[in-house]
């Protein structure tokens, strides 16, 4: 079985650019959260979406940040415009169910803005 | 407001040793507390949460709420351990985890 999927695992980004981040989780899973670690922090939860809604995004930092899940299936995190303080690593998370189920990471995606 | 602390960055031990990567944290209701570990190269990936007070790979871990901890332990350190370790709390199943900054631990052979 696949597990959960990000794209890209890289990315080097200007300042002012934007980056899209993608998402897939493993099929069939209708949680999808993202996270993210600022270096030298802690892993912050950003949201959490049950199929295609957004079930939770009070850790999303501010409104350059829009994430999406169309049609339930893999998500999209956008930053525009992306600033200084937004690299670190972007993880991507799924499980069956939110309430009891483990949840499984993919291997991040690590932003960087210079 | 919830948080979780884990006041080593590095812990070394040599094989063979014991290991307790320490682990405190706050929140006003009754949490639920994991372990989360990420060997070199690999994902995050679940150790073990207090509720189904299991051993996994030999680490085990004891909620302590009189002390607001819950160390991960094990009695002797394999080299294989050597990985990132997060302690973590949500209030309720996995929607909301609250992670702390995380302890390397080396295992010198």
């Amino acid at each position: 079985e696949a597990g959960v999927t990000q794209f890209p695992s890289h990315s080097v980004i200007e300042k002012g650019q934007t980056v899209t981040l993608r998402c897939d989780p493993i099929s069939g899973h209708d949680n999808l959260y993202w996270y993210r670690r600022v270096m030298g922090k802690e892993i912050k939860f950003l949201l959490h979406f049950v199929k295609e809604s957004k079930q939770d995004e009070s850790g999303m930092p501010n409104n350059r940040f829009l994430a999406e899940r169309t049609g339930g299936t893999y998500s999209t995190l956008k930053v525009q415009p992306a600033e200084l303080e937004d690299s670190g690593v972007y993880f991507c998370a799924s499980s069956w169910t939110a309430g009891d189920t483990e949840a499984f990471f993919g291997q991040g995606t690590r932003l960087t803005v210079v | 407001a919830q948080r979780v602390t884990q006041p080593e960055k590095l812990l070394s031990v040599f094989k063979g040793a014991p290991v307790e990567l320490k682990c405190n944290y706050s929140y006003s209701g009754s949490p639920e507390l994991f372990w989360y570990v990420q060997y070199s190269r690999q994902r995050l990936q679940l150790l073990l949460r207090h509720i189904s007070r299991e051993s996994i790979k030999g680490f085990t871990a004891d909620l302590n709420k009189g002390e607001t901890s819950f160390h991960l332990k094990k009695p002797f350190a394999q080299e294989e351990d050597s990985a990132m370790y997060y302690c973590a709390l949500s209030s309720g199943g996995y929607q909301k985890v609250t992670f702390g900054t995380g302890t390397k631990l080396q295992v010198i052979p």
